[in-house]
């Protein structure tokens, strides 16, 4: 069974672009998150959606935004980069996202904002 | 999200048990307790999780105390691809959806 996989693997943008994450969760499941990593912040939760809606979102800035598609399918966008943006990208996927289904992770996309 | 403590770092051998703690003593009765490790410049990888009763699956036991204010994930015998960072979460029920709440986590360095 294939695992949770993010395009693409790394990604050099300048200040003020804006960049696409995909993430194709792993085959039947319907919940998608994302999160942030970076050296001074850890792990930190951006949004997660289920069934194409947003159902619980972290505290992130507007910039930050994602969408699901009817495929369980995920993108999410970050508009006018920040220097600060720069960070692992790491998307989960499982059956239904509740608190006893475990998510599983792929291996991210590195973002380097110069 | 109930609080998680562990200690910042522990060493192991290769072939001995790996016995790494946490202490969630806010825990309320219908959280999870959940252990990833992340390996770096790769993705968390799932190891377990339980609510009560301890389990075992083909990566790892976990233990949890009766009170259920601390647990320990057991790794049985300890590799070199052992060495990693491990997270011990307590995932809040209901409407917390997909959200992971991670802390620094343990950095277990496993020896030759």
């Amino acid at each position: 069974k294939a695992g949770v996989t993010q395009t693409p693997r790394y990604l050099i943008k300048t200040r003020g672009q804006q960049v696409t994450l995909s993430c194709s969760p792993i085959s039947g499941h319907r919940s998608v998150s994302w999160y942030q990593q970076t050296p001074g912040q850890g792990l930190q939760f951006l949004f997660e959606y289920f069934s194409e809606t947003q159902r619980n979102k972290g505290n992130f800035p507007g910039r930050f935004s994602g969408r699901q598609f009817s495929n369980s399918r995920s993108e999410m966008n970050v508009s006018t980069l920040e220097l600060g943006d720069s960070a692992l990208y790491l998307c989960a996927s499982s059956l239904l996202g509740t608190s006893n289904q475990p998510q599983h992770f792929g291996d991210g996309t590195r973002l380097s904002i110069l | 999200d109930a609080k998680t403590t562990q200690p910042p770092s522990m060493d192991c051998a290769e072939g001995r048990a790996a016995n790494l703690p946490c202490n969630h003593s806010t825990i309320s009765g219908n959280e999870y307790v959940y252990w990833y490790r992340q390996i770096h410049s790769q993705g968390p990888q799932y190891i377990i999780h339980g609510l009560k009763n301890n389990e075992t699956n083909e990566m790892a036991s976990l233990i949890i105390t009766e009170d259920r204010k601390s647990s320990t994930l057991i790794l049985p015998h300890a590799t070199l691809r052992d060495t990693a960072v491990y997270y011990c979460i307590v995932r809040v029920a209901g409407t917390s959806y997909g959200k992971l709440t991670f802390g620094q986590g343990t950095i277990l360095t496993v020896h030759p």
